[in-house]
């Protein structure tokens, strides 16, 4: 059955570069129904959607986070990243990935797999 | 920007029926997904589009959504439904936007 896993430094500087990998397995990312997304969430708090990719590339992202936050996707690899630039300790959370049930807007599109989600601290 | 807000939490004795509200400008007009977390997990998704279960999530788990409220029905409460729950959407073409909830912890007395 389908996963996501999620990869990357566990640590990252303040003003740094936070990067990275959703690794999907059990079905093709180029599949035409589904996108797939990134949500984080701060220790203690909520979930927030962070942005979205679809296999072709096209993105979306959250207002809030545009500036700073590039979502892309490799086919041949079989999985999409993430980067988020100029991190503070509020981006420290638990990063998820997760693929949306269908595409962006339809009434079915929530994420219905989740990876299991890799904690990332911005410390010095 | 599109806001949705939960109630911070709900306490249900076990057997009984507890309901997790969702409030939004509209939401009777968008489809509204609902997620389960655990301590130390990964949302589950438990409700999509207003009132569908995905394979899989009991049919204690049920959803509506009308005016400017959405609400998850969990009915027979058992101890393993505590957990922490979001509603989340689509704010649409202007707003350009996915969002949660502000989450509802669900004790079980």
């Amino acid at each position: 059955q389908l996963q996501l896993q999620e990869s990357g430094p566990g640590l990252v500087k303040p003003s740094e570069t936070l990067s990275l990998t959703c690794a999907v397995s059990g079905d093709s990312i180029s599949s035409t129904t589904y996108y797939w997304g990134w949500i984080r969430q701060p220790p203690g708090k909520g979930l927030e959607w962070i942005g979205t990719i679809y296999y072709s590339g096209s993105t979306y992202y959250k207002p809030s986070l545009k500036s700073r936050v590039t979502i892309s996707v490799d086919t041949s690899k079989n999985q999409f990243s993430l980067k988020l630039s100029s991190v503070t300790a509020a981006d420290t959370a638990v990063y998820y990935c997760a693929r949306h049930a269908s595409i962006v807007g339809a009434t079915d599109d929530a994420f219905d797999i989740w990876g299991q989600g890799t904690m990332v601290t911005v410390s010095s | 920007s599109y806001v949705l807000t939960q109630p911070p939490s709900v306490s249900v004795a076990p057997g009984q029926t507890a309901r997790i509200t969702c409030g939004g400008n509209n939401i009777g007009s968008k489809s509204v997904h609902w997620y389960q977390q655990k301590p130390g997990q990964a949302p589950v998704l438990v409700v999509y589009d207003h009132s569908d279960r995905p394979s899989g999530i009991p049919e204690r788990f049920s959803g509506s959504n009308s005016g400017n409220t959405a609400t998850l029905t969990i009915s027979r409460v058992e101890a393993g439904d505590e957990a922490d729950y979001y509603c989340q959407l689509w704010a649409g073409s202007s707003d350009l936007n996915y969002v949660f909830g502000t989450g509802t912890k669900v004790t079980v007395l």
